[in-house]
C-alpha cells in the first residue's frame, strides 16, 4: 500500500462547478498536511497547508480527518484556470521527518 | 524575491557523459532538497540538506549520483557517468524551519535532463 494515495482522475467538470479530491495516508505519525498544485511541464507549487480544524482561501477547501486518515481538497466556482494536477503531501514525524508526495489528481475544468 | 533559481533549463547529454545541474536557494532559508520528477515514479526525493549538512541521502539512486552544498547559497547534483534511465525533470526545493512541520517547500523551476 502506498503511503500516500490519490485518485489520478481525470475528473473533467464544467466551469461553475464544485469539484472535492481526497487523499488518505497510511501512516498515523503524520503531521503535516499540505496541497500542491502543480501545471503542466511547470513546477509544484504550494496551494494551501491543512490545518486540524480546516481551512478555507478563496474557493479553496482543506480539511484533516485524522480518526479516518484522509484530507481533502474542495473547489467551488471552478475555473479554467483551476485545471492542473492538485498533488497531496504529507509530512511524517516532527524531528527527522519524511515528507511523502501522492502521484496527483489531474483536474481538466471545461467551458 | 526570485525565488529557487536552477540551471540549466534543460540539458541534453550522450550516455556516458557528466552532468552537473545547480540550484540556488531563497536566501534564508535553510533546508534544500533535490527532487526527480518521472511519469512512471512521480516525485523522488533524492537527498535533502538542513543548513548545509546532508540529512537524508536514502534516495539517491546509486553511486552515480552525488551532491554537495558548499554554502548556503548554492547546490550542485551530479550524475556521472549519466545513463538514459536518468532522463527527468530534476527540481530542487527550499524551506524554512528545517525538519520541523508545518513547513511547505517553494520547488524551482526544473531541469529537463535526456540522456540520449
Amino acid at each position: 500500500r502506498k503511503e500516500v494515495e490519490q485518485d489520478p482522475g481525470p475528473f473533467n467538470v464544467p466551469e461553475g462547478a464544485t469539484v472535492a479530491f481526497n487523499c488518505t495516508y497510511s501512516n498515523s505519525a503524520s503531521q503535516s498536511f499540505f496541497w500542491y498544485r502543480q501545471d503542466c511541464r511547470k513546477e509544484p507549487k504550494l496551494l494551501m497547508s491543512v490545518y486540524s480544524s480546516g481551512n478555507e482561501d478563496g474557493r479553496f477547501t482543506a480539511q484533516l480527518n485524522r480518526a479516518s486518515q484522509y484530507i481533502s481538497l474542495l473547489i467551488r466556482d471552478s475555473k479554467l484556470s483551476d485545471s492542473a494536477t492538485y498533488l497531496c503531501v504529507v509530512k511524517i514525524g516532527t524531528g527527522g521527518f519524511k515528507t511523502i508526495f501522492g502521484a496527483g489528481t489531474r483536474l481538466f475544468v471545461k467551458a | 524575491d526570485a525565488g529557487v533559481i536552477q540551471s540549466p533549463r534543460h540539458e541534453v547529454t550522450e550516455m556516458g557523459q557528466e552532468v552537473t545541474l545547480r540550484c540556488k536557494p531563497i536566501s534564508g532559508h535553510n533546508s534544500l532538497f533535490w527532487y526527480r520528477q518521472t511519469m512512471m515514479r512521480g516525485l523522488e526525493l533524492l537527498i535533502y540538506f538542513n543548513n548545509n549538512v546532508p540529512i537524508d541521502d536514502s534516495g539517491m539512486p546509486e553511486d552515480r549520483f552525488s551532491a554537495k552544498m558548499p554554502n548556503a547559497s548554492f547546490s550542485t547534483l551530479k550524475i556521472q557517468p549519466s545513463e538514459p534511465r536518468d532522463s527527468a525533470v530534476y527540481f530542487c526545493a527550499s524551506s524554512t524551519g528545517g525538519d520541523r512541520g508545518g513547513y511547505g517547500y517553494t520547488f524551482g523551476s526544473g531541469t529537463r535532463l535526456t540522456v540520449v
